[in-house]
């Protein structure tokens, strides 16, 4: 089983629409979970970090759910600057704890 | 407030060549750690690098590759006799500390292409 796993898309969805990314990680240990966007040949950056009571941040709603090792990415209203690659991250545990493992993404094209 | 820097931005090497990385963290950040993203994968962690210490390089080759942060410049990746596999992005990322937040802010990469 990979370390972290996510919908390997690519979705394509028209402007306004609503759609949800799923992730999975093996580790049950990580402790730090993070949605991150890449746009195509840059650089990856933090969209949001996903707590356990779930959060929200405008148009953008994470959920973590430890006993099923699964964190969900829920876009609503989406726009076309929206379209990116979604990275799923988690961290490492314990004394490692500052390593990252990556999802390979999800492409997202939002189309008007 | 500039963020992570890094240069060259892109880099051509024919196989044998070294290849040198450079990363400039954020102000006030004092961890570095390094990033490589393949063609169609996920980024995976290379090193974790504080001032003058490498913390863990668990994740790089054996061979041919080291970094360094030294406590005046920029943290430098280097990769000696390159080869076509070596072609990759990679990421350079700081933090202020390792434990009590670990969001890290990644740099714009250097895009390696070895002929």
């Amino acid at each position: 089983r990979k370390e972290v796993e996510q919908d390997p898309g690519p979705f394509n969805v028209p402007e306004g629409a609503t759609v949800a990314f799923n992730c999975t990680y093996s580790n049950s240990a990580s402790q730090s979970f993070f949605w991150y966007r890449q746009d195509c040949r840059k650089e990856p950056k933090l969209l949001m970090s996903v707590y356990s009571s779930g959060n929200e941040d405008g148009r953008f709603t994470a959920q973590l759910n430890r006993a099923s090792q699964y964190i969900s990415l829920l876009i609503r209203d989406s726009k076309l600057s929206d379209s990116a690659t979604y990275l799923c991250v988690v961290n490492d545990s314990g004394g490692s704890n500052y390593k990252l493992t990556f999802g390979k993404g999800t492409l997202l094209t939002v189309n008007p | 407030n500039a963020g992570v820097m890094q240069n060259p931005r892109h880099l051509v090497r024919r196989r044998g060549q070294e290849a040198r990385l450079r990363c400039s963290p954020m102000k006030g950040h004092s961890h570095v750690y390094w990033y490589r993203q393949l063609p169609e994968e996920g980024l995976k962690f290379m090193v974790y690098l504080q001032k003058e210490n490498i913390i863990d390089e668990s994740g790089m080759p054996k061979e041919r590759f080291s970094a360094e942060f030294p406590k005046e410049g920029p943290s430098i990746l280097r990769i000696q006799q390159v080869v076509r596999g070596d072609s990759a992005a990679y990421f350079c990322a700081s933090s202020p500390a390792s434990t009590g937040s670990y969001e890290q802010y990644f740099g714009p990469g250097t895009r390696l292409t070895v002929t």
